[in-house]
């Protein structure tokens, strides 16, 4: 399964553009990148996912370089609603089943 | 969207007792699902996979006479936990995935609280 690697940590300001880049450099051939929002006492809620090249959807934009080894997911304009950490994990969609193995996350803090 | 439930979603006991923890997936069907723990401050980690009609798949490290996963249909798993004691408090959360449906994600319940006196 392959590790992420992502900062422990970010602080911004609302209305701020956040950029949070992970690593995975033993991404295999088939996995799909997913990032998910954690609040605290929440489970993860699902941000978004890609497998190549640029994904955008109503709440944040994911871009993948070509090789892969490394994906950046980018939140618009935040608010203070968006303090949460932000995990990014790698593995087979769904229909392929599979298990997800979470890394450490990023924690962003929103100040006003 | 797809939806995973977890019931309840705070449990306060004494040691000693058993804890049982429902997740179900409300608009579609899930032949696996996963448990996850979590403590605070730290990331999920991951304890077992759950196979309808089939054993539970668990991670190393993680008893299977401690935490008895039970996915008798293909909308519902759950994770008993046996004999609580404090040590065994923690957020626990699972999820699931519409494996009908080409490349969804996996979807998460929103967790479980679990409290040993």
């Amino acid at each position: 399964l392959a590790k992420t690697t992502q900062p422990i940590s970010m602080d911004s300001y609302e209305g701020q553009e956040v950029n949070i880049t992970c690593s995975h450099n033993n991404i295999a051939t088939n996995d799909y990148i997913t990032w998910y929002q954690q609040f605290p006492s929440q489970g993860p809620r699902f941000i978004i996912q890609g497998y190549k090249t640029k994904v955008t959807n109503e709440v944040a934009s994911l871009f993948i370089p070509a090789d892969r080894k490394s994906s950046t997911l980018s939140l618009p304009r935040v608010s203070l609603s968006d303090t949460a950490v932000y995990y990014c994990l790698v593995g087979l969609p769904g229909n392929q089943g599979g298990k997800l193995i979470f890394g450490q996350g990023t924690e962003l803090s929103v100040k006003p | 969207g797809a939806v995973v439930s977890q019931h309840p979603s705070r449990v306060i006991c004494k040691s000693g007792t058993s804890v049982k923890i429902e997740c179900r997936s409300l608009d579609f069907q899930a032949t696996t699902m996963f448990w996850y723990r979590q403590f605070p401050k730290k990331s999920l980690m991951l304890m077992a996979t759950s196979n309808e009609g089939s054993k539970a798949t668990y991670e190393q490290g993680v008893e299977k006479d401690k935490f008895l996963i039970n996915h008798a249909s293909l909308t519902l798993s759950t994770l008993t936990v046996t004999s609580a004691h404090p040590e065994d408090s923690s957020f626990y959360i699972c999820s699931a995935r519409d494996q009908g449906t080409l490349n969804q994600p996996q979807h998460f319940g929103d967790g479980t609280r679990l409290s040993i006196l």
